[in-house]
């Protein structure tokens, strides 16, 4: 069974910074391209990032390019997504997703999601 | 970035009803789009893909059809762990962009 469980989520400050992680396991991690969606409380779907598989390719929205960075470690099963120069207008739910086969664009996973809450 | 427009926002129905949500694309995306399902406090779960094929694991009742800009998502006959929010995205370009959602509602 796939899973994929998020973690790293909570309080921190405008300016500060984050890291995300996401666990995955029942399937090979490395056969797959992963991203990071976001939900700001009561909106909707936000696409915020790409890694390819063996991450030669990642892609960024506009809204978080030059302050996050997404990363993955093949050998731990893990996606991150590192947060910096947080914004309050970053509050949101964050969801790690895997593509159906590499780069489909659509998500039939997603974990449960963690809360990141950006505010003084 | 291609933009994604659901109508409605919002729809009351009632068990047993027929529902349809359009999803409108502002260039042509061929069939790449989807649908989600999400229910509060949960994750997103996707129901169909390339615009017609149904999720392992979905019930039949729910179809998708489209090509271009416009796309539908149909509910043949609502049951009640059907009230959710839908969302279409497509995966024609990058970025991936989803529609504002519509809330399907118990009458």
């Amino acid at each position: 069974e796939v899973q994929l469980v998020e973690s790293g989520g909570g309080l921190v400050q405008p300016g500060g910074s984050l890291r995300l992680s996401c666990a995955a396991s029942g399937f090979t991690f490395s056969s797959y391209s992963m991203n990071w969606v976001r939900q700001a409380p009561g909106k909707g779907l936000e696409w915020v990032s790409y890694i390819s598989s063996s991450s030669s390719t990642i892609y960024y929205a506009d809204s978080v390019k030059g302050r996050f960075t997404i990363s993955r470690d093949n050998a731990k099963n893990s996606l991150y997504l590192q947060m910096n120069s947080l914004r309050a207008e970053d509050t949101a739910v964050y969801y790690c997703a895997r593509d159906d086969y590499d780069s489909s664009g659509y998500f039939p996973y997603w974990g449960q999601g963690t809360l990141v809450t950006v505010s003084s | 970035d291609i933009q994604m427009t659901q109508s409605p926002s919002s729809l009351s129905a009632s068990v047993g009803d027929r529902v349809t949500i359009t999803c409108r694309a502002s260039q042509s995306i061929s069939s790449y789009l989807n649908w989600y399902q999400q229910k509060p406090g949960k994750a997103p779960k996707l129901l169909i893909y390339a615009a017609s094929s149904l999720q392992s694991g979905v019930p039949s009742r729910f179809s998708g059809s489209g090509s271009g800009t416009d796309f539908t998502l149909t509910i043949s006959s609502l049951q009640p762990e059907d009230f959710a929010t839908y969302y279409c995205q497509q995966s024609y370009s990058t970025p991936p962009t989803f529609g504002q959602g519509t809330r399907l509602e118990i009458k």
